[in-house]
């Protein structure tokens, strides 16, 4: 079976410092995947998505970048943090060559940023 | 006009209540409708989805898709406490770009009593 993991589970950061989340994927081969950032009240916000090893599609432009270095790894970064950085980031993956309608989400990471 | 709208309640109903949860959209071209569940600082988990128009039956939930109203809507039967937790709509379809995208509500809160 398919399983997700994403670590940290929780961090505090302060503003200007770097950020490194990681997610990986087991169980399935070239997954699609998806960095999702949810602020409270509000509706997961795509990031990033990639289709495949070096293939990275930004959503919305801001001070965070996204790597895929492994088939089933996608790392999430930023080089100086913000305070409206803070959220809960969540991972997904879905079917290769399928519609993303089917995402299965990673457990997330919490971010302050005080 | 936001593509998609959710009431995030929250919604507080007793135990054993039929719970409905709704949501609006704009885009036509949406033909995909699912439902996510999120448990308090978990990641979503996919409940159901449903393709084009029509209902679909699991167990105690049914999802409702009507296209002509850009309104869908999920039931729960026999509400139990631990169905508390918030109910995200989500739908796809091909984007303005022609690439296919994922669009999350906002969520709604419920709290089942017992």
């Amino acid at each position: 079976s398919q399983t997700i993991h994403q670590w940290p589970a929780t961090l505090v950061q302060p503003v200007g410092s770097p950020l490194s989340l990681e997610c990986t994927v087991e169980g399935t081969s070239n997954p699609n995947l998806y960095w999702y950032r949810q602020a409270a009240g509000r509706g997961l916000q795509l990031l990033f998505y990639s289709v495949g090893i070096g293939q990275i599609s930004s959503e919305v432009p801001q001070n965070l970048s996204a790597s895929r270095p492994q088939d089933r790894q996608f790392i999430l970064s930023s080089k100086k943090l913000l305070l409206s950085d803070s959220g809960f980031y969540l991972c997904a993956w879905s079917t290769t060559g399928a519609p993303s309608y089917e995402q299965y989400f990673g457990p997330g990471t919490r971010l302050t940023v005080t | 006009q936001k593509e998609v709208e959710q009431d995030p309640g929250p919604l507080s109903v007793p135990e054993g209540a039929i719970v409905s949860l709704n949501c609006t959209y704009s885009n036509s071209a949406f033909q995909y409708f699912m439902w996510y569940r999120q448990y308090s600082r978990k990641g979503p988990e996919l409940l159901m989805y449903t393709y084009s128009s029509g209902n679909k039956e699991d167990g105690r939930f049914t999802a409702q898709v009507d296209k002509s109203s850009k309104y869908i809507s999920l039931f729960i039967r026999d509400s139990q406490p631990s169905d508390s937790a918030t109910y995200l709509c989500a739908m796809s379809g091909r984007g303005v770009t022609g690439g296919f995208k994922t669009i999350f509500g906002a969520g709604t809160r419920l709290f089942v009593k017992a």
